[in-house]
């Protein structure tokens, strides 16, 4: 079944606590994003990749990372949370189609 | 850049008829595509349909169909024999065909299915 994994689901954590969320993805897909979703503002980009080995910020970056070391991997890192990173947050990927393939969201709470 | 408006935060219909969800979009661009998507309780982000700027026919899928106007910049997804399944929150999308692929996402519209 083609589809986008998103680990974990549910993270609570504190303020400073390094943490990273895996995303995979089964399709071979070349572009992958990650977006966060908050209320009244629907979902931006953080961070984009065209292919393996290449990034690049979208929106709203700041206090995120990733990596793209696979084709089908990629992970999103907050290396210091922080309480305004409480969000929603979607992996996607997409191939030739222009669909965007959507995970299932991982909801982090930072306190 | 790219904006997309959703006015309508909420709306509501009679479960069986027809409701229509409003999108208007900026760009200066001629090539991009435009989206609706669904969002369930669960949270899942779902495709319902799909609009390719250069096609002058509006796209249909089932009981899903979309009034784009590309001169106006609007983009009007209409749902008919409104079902209890429907209820969600409906997000309109706008992608650009050039450099970033990203979706540019409106702030939604909570669909509510009245029995």
């Amino acid at each position: 079944e083609a589809q986008v994994t998103q680990n974990p689901r549910y993270l609570i954590t504190v303020t400073g606590k390094k943490l990273t969320v895996t995303c995979s993805q089964n399709m071979n897909h070349e572009y992958m994003s990650w977006y966060r979703q908050d209320p009244g503002l629907g979902l931006r980009q953080i961070y984009y990749s065209m292919n393996v080995e290449v990034t690049d910020k979208g929106d709203v970056p700041e206090g995120y990372k990733v990596s793209r070391k696979e084709k089908r991997n990629f992970p999103l890192i907050l290396e210091s949370p922080s309480p305004n990173q409480t969000s929603l947050y979607f992996c996607a990927s997409m191939g030739d189609s222009y669909e965007q393939y959507f995970g299932p969201g991982t909801r982090l709470t930072v306190t | 850049a790219q904006t997309v408006t959703q006015s309508q935060p909420e709306m509501s219909v009679q479960e069986a008829e027809t409701v229509t969800l409003s999108c208007t979009y900026d760009t200066s661009e001629s090539d991009y595509y435009l989206f609706w998507y669904k969002q369930p309780p669960s949270r899942q982000m779902i495709l319902v349909i799909r609009q390719e700027a250069y096609k002058q026919q509006n796209a249909t899928e089932n009981r899903f169909s979309v009034n784009f106007q590309k001169a106006a910049k609007s983009f009007s997804l209409k749902i008919s024999d409104s079902q209890l399944g429907d209820a969600a929150m409906y997000f309109c999308a706008y992608r650009s065909d050039f450099g970033n692929e990203k979706l540019t996402f409106g702030t939604g519209t909570r669909l509510t299915i009245i029995p």
